[in-house]
């Protein structure tokens, strides 16, 4: 399976912490980008990365990629009670369009 | 205004029917999926188009039937609903590029 690992499963915070998750995949990748999915919502896409690159930021997000470890992590600044969501990791492979996304990690923002 | 709309939002139906869930996308995308989201929140990949052309069947059963009459819209049908079947669907359309992808509000299946 080209399915991906997160970890932490869950995560709980105290709103104003960092919070941090990771994601280990298999296979060489195009690029990987990270979702958000609201209890009962779609997934919404927060960040790409691609190979070539080993850090992004945007806004409070910053997401790293190490290709040689085949991980990546999101870390979310200054966290707030809205960030509480389900995070999803996706890797696009280098041939075809399709996503294969993580386990995901299930954040809690306490407030 | 919706980019990627599905309907229904929730479908409870009996074993052994038949059902489609429609998907389109107004965002000029030239590709569309399928994906499954079972109840441990796992989204796994079953079909990839891209302009009408399927790209990807990931080992779906062949009960699961993906339609494209335009690179709009993909339709997904499925015979002979089975318990196993219950899930949320989800469509979402990209472009061919891999950008992010855009994805619905997902189609809540309930089997009984």
């Amino acid at each position: 399976s080209q399915q991906g690992e997160e970890d932490p499963q869950a995560l709980s915070i105290q709103e104003g912490e960092n919070a941090t998750m990771n994601c280990s995949y298999k296979t060489s990748i195009n690029n990987l980008q990270w979702y958000r999915q609201n209890s009962g919502r779609g997934l919404v896409h927060l960040i790409l990365i691609r190979s070539n690159e080993r850090e992004k930021h945007s806004g409070r997000l910053r997401v790293t990629l190490d290709t040689s470890k085949k991980s990546s992590s999101l870390l979310i600044t200054a966290s707030r009670a809205a960030d509480t969501a389900s995070y999803f990791c996706a890797t696009k492979a280098n041939t075809g369009n399709q996503f294969y996304f993580g386990t995901g990690t299930s954040l809690t923002v306490i407030p | 205004d919706t980019a990627v709309s599905q309907t229904p939002k929730y479908l409870v139906t009996q074993m052994g029917n038949d059902k489609s869930i429609k998907c389109e996308q107004n965002l000029g995308h030239d590709t569309m999926y399928w994906y499954k989201q079972d109840s441990k929140k796992f989204l796994k990949i079953m079909f990839s188009y891209n302009n009408k052309e399927l790209i990807i069947n990931e080992t779906v059963p062949n009960r699961f039937s993906p339609k494209s009459p335009d690179k709009a819209h993909l339709n997904l049908h499925i015979n002979s609903l089975e318990l196993g079947d219950s899930a949320v669907y989800f469509c979402a359309s990209s472009q061919v590029n891999g950008a992010g992808a855009f994805f619905g509000q997902g189609t809540r299946l309930t089997v009984v």
